[in-house]
């Protein structure tokens, strides 16, 4: 069964310090999607990546970078130079795509940061 | 194009009653999904869709039904609201499960 676990519940950082949040996931396939999204203070939930099981090459998108090891099946997300604006819940989700039954996304139980300027 | 609509915005039920969330995607989405959001628990999966005449349970799918009967709609039913279900509720659609996902704005939903 897929599971996908983010450790931290709330984190809170200083403007300008960078931070990581943390993502672990569970599955049998061999074959999955990763995926982060963010839900600003104002509710709406905002796709950021999307990441399949065999590229673990990392990706940077200004600020933003995440890294991707299937050996300690981590899919961690880094904001360098944190911004008031950057404060929102942070989720992970995986698909698998050849599960027990159709294609389903699981969420993890998010991680809150909060940037203090 | 309107992207994923949820109605109604805001709810208010009394235990027992029973009633419809609509769900609506005007991109010709295969995958369609519920989740419910609640403090501390992330977004949970109820329902999913992976086409028209399809559906399968998510991770808590009791007190909820579904149905798929075009690519366009999928509505979530509460056969009989209780205080548990009192959540926020998003409906999200994509190309693929394994595709970005376009989230609704969400239905709140109080139980009393």
């Amino acid at each position: 069964a897929q599971k996908v676990t983010q450790a931290q519940t709330e984190i809170s950082v200083v403007e300008k310090e960078d931070v990581t949040l943390d993502c672990v996931y569970e599955t049998r396939d061999t074959t999955y999607y990763l995926f982060w999204y963010k839900q600003p203070p104002s509710g709406e939930l905002v796709f950021l990546i999307r990441r399949n099981s065999f590229d673990e090459q990392n990706e940077i998108s200004g600020r933003y970078s995440w890294n991707f090891q299937k050996s300690t099946s981590s899919f961690n997300f880094t904001i360098t130079a944190s911004q008031v604006v950057d404060s929102a819940v942070y989720f992970c989700a995986l698909s698998e795509a050849f599960g027990t039954s159709y294609d389903k996304v699981i969420f993890g139980p998010g991680t809150s940061l909060s940037v203090i300027p | 194009n309107a992207g994923v609509t949820q109605t109604p915005k805001f709810q208010v039920l009394k235990t027992g009653q029973s009633m419809t969330l609509q769900c609506a995607q005007d991109m010709n989405h295969e995958y369609m999904s519920w989740y419910r959001q609640d403090p501390g628990m992330g977004l949970r999966l109820i329902h999913y869709s992976v086409g028209a005449g399809i559906t399968d349970q998510g991770e808590v799918p009791n007190g909820y039904n579904v149905s798929r009967s075009t690519t366009e709609d999928f509505p979530l039913r509460l056969l009989s609201a209780a205080p548990s279900q009192t959540s926020v509720y998003f409906c999200a659609s994509s190309y693929l499960a394994s595709g970005e996902q376009f989230f609704g704005p969400g239905t709140r939903l109080t139980v009393l």
